[in-house]
């Protein structure tokens, strides 16, 4: 059974940093794009990250560029998501989500970004 | 980026309806587009794919068409179970997008 698990979550301050972490189980890691997709009542579903395969090619919305950094490790099949200088427009409920052939076919249960003082 | 644009935003049925969900691409998509269920207080759920194909263990009551700009979702026989919101979701071009949701509550 895939399975996606996020943790790392919380309350943190303005300007302050937060690293996420994917668990993942059931495929084999390695062949697939994992994704970073986050949501709030206000903007609704946002891609926010991408990171391939390999781990050799990262990509991220503009909105995250130069804040947030995606890496992997494919020997403890995680992924993980480090958020810098973050601000209240990045709270939201994070998603680890992997991808097969350009489509999110699973989702984990969600990680919440509370950026408050 | 393209913008993906979902009507009604909100809509209630009846047990056994035949519901229509319709979603609007800025521009053509092909047929790079999902739908996605979604309870309160859980992750989004995949449905459907490539416009019209059903993600492994979804019934078969879900149906999805079109291609280009214009796709709908179908609910035949709705079920109490149902309810929720639903995004569709373009994969054609990065970045990859979503629309605003269409929340259905049964009457």
């Amino acid at each position: 059974e895939v399975q996606l698990v996020e943790s790392g979550g919380g309350l943190v301050q303005p300007g302050g940093s937060l690293r996420l972490s994917c668990a993942a189980s059931g495929f084999t890691f390695s062949s697939y794009v994992i994704n970073w997709v986050r949501q709030t009542p206000e903007r609704g579903l946002e891609w926010v990250s991408a990171i391939t395969g390999g781990g050799g090619k990262t990509y991220y919305a503009d909105s995250v560029k130069g804040r947030f950094s995606v890496s992997r490790d494919n020997s403890k099949n995680t992924v993980d998501l480090q958020m810098n200088n973050l601000g209240a427009d990045d709270t939201a409920i994070y998603y680890c989500v992997r991808i097969r052939s350009s489509f999110y076919d699973y989702w984990g249960q969600g990680t919440q970004v509370t950026v408050s003082s | 980026d393209i913008q993906m644009t979902q009507s009604p935003s909100s809509m209630s049925a009846s047990v056994g309806d035949r519901v229509t969900i319709t979603c609007r691409a800025s521009q053509g998509i092909s047929n790079n587009l999902a739908w996605l269920q979604q309870k309160p207080g859980k992750a989004p759920k995949p449905l459907i794919y490539g416009a019209s194909s059903l993600q492994s263990g979804v019934p078969s009551k879900f149906s999805g068409s079109g291609s280009g700009t214009d796709f709908t979702l179908t609910i035949s026989s709705l079920q109490p179970e149902d309810f929720g919101t639903y995004y569709c979701q373009q994969y054609s071009s990065s970045p990859y997008t979503f629309g605003q949701g269409t929340k259905l509550e049964i009457k």
